[in-house]
């Protein structure tokens, strides 16, 4: 079946360490994000890929960094620039340019310790 | 700008009651609607959505309007169930890319 997959559910890291989270798709979609979810903020867009080798910055882009070198995979890498980084990302896909909806992973939730 | 304003939760309702939450949205021109649901610990999945005015979306008993003179896209359910426990987000999408999500509002309930 085809989906999203985000790898690991929970990761901890220590602070001042930078973390990569995965995110691989199977849907041949051409855009991909990732979303920060924070309790009662709901989904805060971090980074969006409409294509290969192009990404763009969302509303919250500072401490984050990301890769599109090949249209399955999105990593979003958490630096140790990033202030407050304990939440829950969620990485999402959609076809062209998401008229239809996105598709989104599981979700990731990360835990500075 | 564009923003969606969903009604706060959390909201309890015993099983078999009828079920509104309410979604008013601020966008120029004429935006796509949605709503997506939300499991423990999992991501977000598509329910419903309406593409112009007047549009009804449905999907697994749930139903919502597009309203465009009221700015609404309300989400009803005429008979809730204990498995439809979750936090519902209300979202919109401009022309480009990205979606405005709405804060979510969580629904338990009760058998």
């Amino acid at each position: 079946d085809g989906g999203i997959t985000q790898s690991p559910k929970y990761l901890f890291r220590k602070e001042g360490q930078n973390v990569t989270l995965s995110c691989e798709q199977n849907l041949n979609h051409d855009a991909m994000y990732w979303y920060r979810q924070d309790p009662g903020q709901g989904l805060r867009l971090i980074y969006y890929s409409q294509i290969v080798n192009d990404f763009q910055k969302g509303d919250i882009a500072e401490g984050y960094s990301v890769s599109r070198e090949k249209k399955e995979s999105f990593p979003l890498t958490v630096t140790s620039a990033q202030k407050n980084p304990t939440a829950f990302y969620l990485c999402a896909s959609s076809i062209g340019r998401g008229i239809y909806g996105y598709t989104f992973g599981s979700g990731t939730r990360l835990t500075v310790v | 700008g564009n923003s969606v304003t969903q009604m706060e939760g959390p909201v309890t309702l015993s099983e078999e009651a009828f079920l509104t939450i309410n979604c008013t949205y601020t966008a120029t021109g004429y935006p796509s609607l949605f709503w997506y649901v939300q499991y423990p610990g999992e991501g977000l999945q598509l329910l419903l959505k309406a593409t112009k005015a007047d549009d009804k979306g449905s999907n697994k008993g749930f139903e919502a309007t597009y309203r465009k003179e009221t700015t609404s896209f309300h989400l009803e359910k005429g008979s809730v169930q204990v498995s439809d426990s979750a936090v519902y987000f209300c979202a919109l999408r401009r022309t480009g890319n990205q979606f405005y999500f709405g804060t979510g509002t969580s629904l338990t309930v009760i058998p």
